[in-house]
């Protein structure tokens, strides 16, 4: 089946810690993005990446980094200069990007603070 | 900046009633515009979207949104609730010339047996 798999489904970081979230998909997409969901907020954008080496800032982009080696993964480092990591982080992907393209979103990673 | 609002934090309806979920968009242009259902701690699920295509839209699990111009409104309706209906909908827009989605706040639909 294809689809957009994320793990862990839970992740706990510690002070000043780095941490990294997997996304992968196999519908052979080559737009992928991160958002960013916190109670009564909505989802707002991290990054996104419309091909291989290649990415821009979101709306929410200060204390995170990403990369896309691969068109697969696009995985997601929450920096310690983000002082306020908890929350809900979703990860999508459509199959050009733009304003048409339907986005299809994986399960979710839940981060937490020790 | 292209905006989405959402009336109504939460939306409670009696089985089998009417549901009827607001959106309002921000824009001279008209948008690209979508409803996502989300279920406790899980991804979101496309419902529907517009693309101009038609103004009655029609999607999954017999919702049904209708784009009116005039009142910049994306409204998600359902004739009939039913208690797997129970969830959080998001409207989103992505903007002209635009490419991440901007989300409403969402709107958290309480089905009342």
């Amino acid at each position: 089946d294809g689809g957009i798999t994320q793990s862990p489904k839970y992740l706990f970081r510690k002070e000043g810690q780095n941490v990294t979230l997997s996304c992968e998909q196999n519908l052979n997409h080559d737009a992928m993005y991160w958002y960013r969901q916190d109670p009564g907020q909505g989802l707002r954008l991290i990054y996104y990446s419309h091909i291989v080496n290649d990415f821009q800032k979101g709306d929410i982009a200060e204390g995170y980094s990403v990369s896309r080696e691969k068109k697969e993964s696009f995985p997601l480092t929450v920096t310690s200069a983000q002082k306020n990591p908890t929350a809900f982080y979703l990860c999508a992907s459509s199959g050009r990007g733009g304003t048409q393209e339907t986005q299809y979103f994986g399960p979710g990673t839940r981060l937490l603070v020790l | 900046a292209q905006s989405v609002t959402q009336l109504g934090s939460h939306v409670s309806v009696s089985e089998g009633a009417l549901v009827l979920l607001r959106c309002n968009y921000s824009s001279s242009v008209p948008p690209y515009l979508f409803w996502y259902v989300q279920y406790p701690n899980q991804g979101l699920q496309l419902l529907l979207k517009y693309t101009s295509a038609a103004t009655l839209v029609k999607g999954i699990n017999g919702f049904e949104a209708e784009f009116k111009k005039s009142e910049t409104s994306f409204h998600l309706t359902k004739p009939s609730a039913h208690m797997s209906d129970a969830a959080e909908y998001f409207c989103a827009v992505i903007p002209a010339g635009g490419d991440g989605l901007t989300f409403g706040k969402g709107t958290h639909l309480i089905i009342q047996p």
